[in-house]
C-alpha cells in the first residue's frame, strides 16, 4: 500500500458525459501528478500541482482539467468524453517537487461506452 | 528531446535465474534520476529502485540491482533469484529538472514455475 488513494476504482460512463475522479496524497506530501495509460501502453504524463499550483503540464487535453485543493487532494475532471479516453488513470504524490520518488495510487479505470 | 527506450517487448525466464531488463535513455541534463517501476497484474505502479545521475554506485534493493552506465547512458535491470511474483511489467523512467516522468514502453517479464 503505498498511501495514495483513489476514488472511484472503476468509473463505466457514456460518451459525451463528463467524470470526476479524486485523489489523496500520502500524508506530508505536498506535490501530485496525473497520469494516463491506455491499453498495453506506457503512461502519459498529464499535469502536476504542489501545494495547490500547477506547477507542469505534460500531454492533457483541454476537454481535461485538474486542481489540487487546500487540504492537497487532487480532482482529475474529464469532460464531453469519447471512446478513446478509456483508460487507467493513476495518480501519483511525492513529497516535494524535485527528484523525489513518486509513489502511485492504485488508479481509476475508465471505461467510456 | 528527452526519450526513454527499453527494446525488449517480452521476456521469460524459469523461476530462480538470474534476468537483465534494459534501457537506454537521452537527455541533455546532468542532473536527472532514473527509476524501475514494475506494474503486476493488479496494474499497482511500485516503485523497484531509482538510481540519482550524480551516484556513480550502482543502486541496489535486495534481488534488484541496476547497471547505471551514464556515458552510454544505460540503465539496466538486474532481478536475481527471480521469483513468480516478479511477473510483472517493468517500466524504466526518467526524471529531469522539469519534474516530469519520462516513460519507456515497458517489458513483460514472465517468470515460469
Amino acid at each position: 500500500d503505498s498511501g495514495v488513494t483513489q476514488t472511484p476504482k472503476h468509473l463505466i460512463t457514456a460518451t459525451g458525459q463528463r467524470v470526476t475522479l479524486r485523489c489523496s496524497p500520502r500524508s506530508g506530501d505536498l506535490s501530485v501528478y496525473w497520469y494516463q495509460q491506455s491499453l498495453d501502453q506506457g503512461l502519459q504524463f498529464l499535469i502536476q500541482y504542489y501545494n495547490g499550483e500547477e506547477r507542469a503540464k505534460g500531454n492533457i487535453l483541454e476537454r481535461f482539467s485538474a486542481q489540487q485543493f487546500p487540504d492537497l487532494h487532487s480532482e482529475l475532471n474529464l469532460s464531453s468524453l469519447e471512446l478513446g479516453d478509456s483508460a487507467l488513470y493513476f495518480c501519483a504524490s511525492s513529497v516535494a517537487g524535485g527528484f523525489h520518488e513518486q509513489y502511485f495510487g492504485p488508479g481509476t479505470r475508465l471505461t467510456v461506452t | 528531446a528527452q526519450t526513454v527506450t527499453q527494446s525488449q517487448p517480452e521476456m521469460s525466464v524459469q523461476e530462480a535465474e538470474t534476468v537483465t531488463l534494459s534501457c537506454t535513455y537521452d537527455t541533455s541534463e546532468s542532473n536527472y534520476y532514473l527509476f524501475w517501476y514494475k506494474q503486476p497484474p493488479s496494474r499497482q505502479m511500485i516503485l523497484v529502485i531509482r538510481q540519482e545521475a550524480y551516484k556513480q554506485q550502482n543502486a541496489t534493493e535486495n534481488r534488484f540491482s541496476v547497471n547505471f552506465q551514464k556515458a552510454a547512458k544505460s540503465f539496466s535491470l538486474k532481478i536475481s533469484d527471480s521469483q513468480l511474483g516478479d511477473t510483472a511489467m517493468y517500466f524504466c523512467a526518467l526524471r529531469d529538472s522539469n519534474y516530469q516522468l519520462i516513460w519507456g514502453a515497458g517489458t513483460k517479464l514472465i517468470i515460469k514455475p
